[in-house]
């Protein structure tokens, strides 16, 4: 079946330590993106990507850093230098053009201790 | 930059009922694209509903339609004959043609639904 995985469901991290979150696609999508979302909040725009080997920051990259090496992967890296890191991470994939729907990956919720 | 508004922190309806969700937006372009997502307990975002700001001709799929004004800048999503399954958050969002689709969707806060048996 096509889809979008993340991986792992649930992380826990001790404060001060980077941690990468995991999304694959096989949709055969050219853009990917990462969404945060904080609780009673919609989600906000972390880092979106075209193609391999591009990606731009979106609204809030600062402590975030992102990959694209490969067309159907798109990690996700928390830095120590992420303020707030707890929060549940979404990651979304689409084909692009003019009707640019996204479908979304399960997410991976993170709490840094 | 955009933004989008969702007025109703939660709205309850009797299963079978029709709900209204309000949802408007800022912007100062002409061409854009607009969603519903629906967010369950699983915390899995499934798309609703898509209009493209272009067509003036509001979006229908099954008992899911909107009310789309482009001069007020209102975009509500209506759920007919409502289900205990519709019960859910559900998120208004905005998105530019432009860069081939890949500029990311701008979020509401959402609306937290609860069906009523």
């Amino acid at each position: 079946d096509g889809g979008i995985t993340q991986s792992p469901k649930y992380l826990f991290r001790k404060e001060g330590q980077n941690v990468t979150l995991s999304c694959e696609q096989n949709l055969n999508h050219d853009a990917m993106y990462w969404y945060r979302q904080d609780p009673g909040q919609g989600l906000r725009l972390i880092y979106y990507s075209q193609i391999v080997n591009d990606f731009q920051k979106g609204d809030i990259a600062e402590g975030y850093s992102v990959s694209r090496e490969k067309k159907e992967s798109f990690p996700l890296t928390v830095t120590s230098a992420q303020k707030n890191p707890t929060a549940f991470y979404l990651c979304a994939s689409s084909l692009g053009g003019t009707l640019g729907e996204q479908f979304f990956g399960p997410g991976t919720r993170l709490t840094v201790l | 930059a955009q933004t989008v508004t969702q007025s109703q922190p939660e709205m309850s309806v009797q299963e079978a009922e029709t709900v209204t969700l309000s949802c408007t937006y800022d912007t100062s372009e002409s061409d854009y694209y607009l969603f519903w997502y629906k967010q369950p307990p699983s915390r899995q975002m499934i798309l609703v509903i898509r209009q493209e700001a272009y067509k003036q001709q509001n979006a229908t799929e099954n008992r899911f339609s909107v009310n789309f004004q482009k001069a007020a800048k209102s975009f509500s999503l209506k759920i007919s004959d409502s289900q205990l399954g519709d019960a859910a958050m559900y998120f208004c969002a905005y998105r530019t043609p432009s860069g081939g689709g890949a500029d990311g969707l701008t979020f509401g806060k959402g609306t937290h639904l609860i069906i009523q048996p």
